[in-house]
C-alpha cells in the first residue's frame, strides 16, 4: 500500500457541485498538506496542517477548505466547484523528525480533477 | 508570495543527451531541492542541497546549490528514456516561510526520445 493515499484518483464534476478530496497516510507524519498544480505554475500551496488541532491556509486558500479528522487524514473540500479549480491535487507529509527531515515531503498520486 | 523561476519550461532531447534545467528566485534559499514528477505520481525527492556552493550527485544527477543562494541547478548525464517526467525545483528558507514551507518551481517538462 501507497504511504499517501489519495482518493478519488480522477473525479468529474459540475459548476457549483460540493467535492471532497481525501487523503489518509501511513508514514505517521504530523504534518500534512494540499498542493495544487497547475501546467506551468509548479505546486501552490492551498492548506497545511501541522497537527489534528492546527490548520493555516496557503498562498491559494481560497474556494478551498480543510478538515483534519486525525493524524492519518486530512481531506480537501470545494464547496461550490468552478471551472478554474480544475486542476491536479496532490497531498503530502512531512515529519522534521524523519530522516529527510522538513524537506523530505512524501507526495501522494494526485487526484485529477474536472470542474466542467 | 515568493517565486522560483524555473527553465526550461520543457526539453525534447535524444536519448544519450545530457540535459540542464535551473531555477533561480529574487530571494535567498538556504535549502534548494530537486524532486522528480513521473506520469501519474506525486513528486518523488531526488536531490537536497544545504550549503552555498554544495555540489552533490546521486547517480547520474548532479545538483549545486548556488554561491548567491539564489540559484541551483540540475544536470542529468547520458539521459535514458526512464528520465521523462517533470523535475521540480523547491527552496525553503524559515525567514520567509511560515511554519517552514517549501516555495515551488514551476517545472521543467523532459521528454527523450529512445
Amino acid at each position: 500500500d501507497a504511504d499517501v493515499t489519495q482518493t478519488p484518483r480522477n473525479r468529474i464534476t459540475k459548476t457549483g457541485k460540493r467535492i471532497m478530496l481525501e487523503c489518509s497516510q501511513t508514514k505517521g507524519h504530523d504534518r500534512m498538506y494540499w498542493y495544487r498544480q497547475d501546467p506551468g505554475l509548479g505546486l501552490r500551496l492551498i492548506y497545511y496542517s501541522f497537527d489534528v488541532k492546527d490548520i493555516n491556509k496557503g498562498e491559494i486558500s481560497d474556494g478551498y477548505s480543510v478538515s483534519r479528522q486525525a493524524q492519518a487524514k486530512f481531506s480537501l473540500s470545494l464547496e461550490s466547484a468552478i471551472p478554474n479549480q480544475t486542476a491536479l491535487y496532490f497531498c503530502a507529509t512531512s515529519d522534521p523528525a524523519s530522516g529527510t527531515g522538513i524537506y523530505g515531503y512524501t507526495f501522494g498520486s494526485g487526484t485529477r480533477l474536472t470542474v466542467v | 508570495g515568493q517565486q522560483l523561476n524555473q527553465s526550461p519550461q520543457s526539453m525534447f532531447i535524444q536519448e544519450g543527451e545530457d540535459v540542464s534545467m535551473n531555477c533561480t528566485s529574487s530571494s535567498i534559499f538556504n535549502t534548494w531541492l530537486w524532486y522528480k514528477q513521473e506520469p501519474g505520481e506525486g513528486p518523488v525527492l531526488l536531490i537536497a542541497l544545504y550549503k552555498a556552493g554544495e555540489l552533490t550527485s546521486n547517480g547520474r544527477l548532479t545538483a549545486q546549490f548556488g554561491i548567491t543562494r539564489k540559484d541551483s541547478f540540475l544536470n542529468i548525464s547520458a539521459s535514458i528514456p526512464s528520465d521523462v517526467g517533470i523535475y521540480f525545483c523547491a527552496g525553503y528558507t524559515p525567514s520567509h516561510n511560515a511554519g517552514n514551507m517549501l516555495t515551488f518551481g514551476g517545472g521543467t517538462r523532459l521528454m527523450v526520445k529512445p
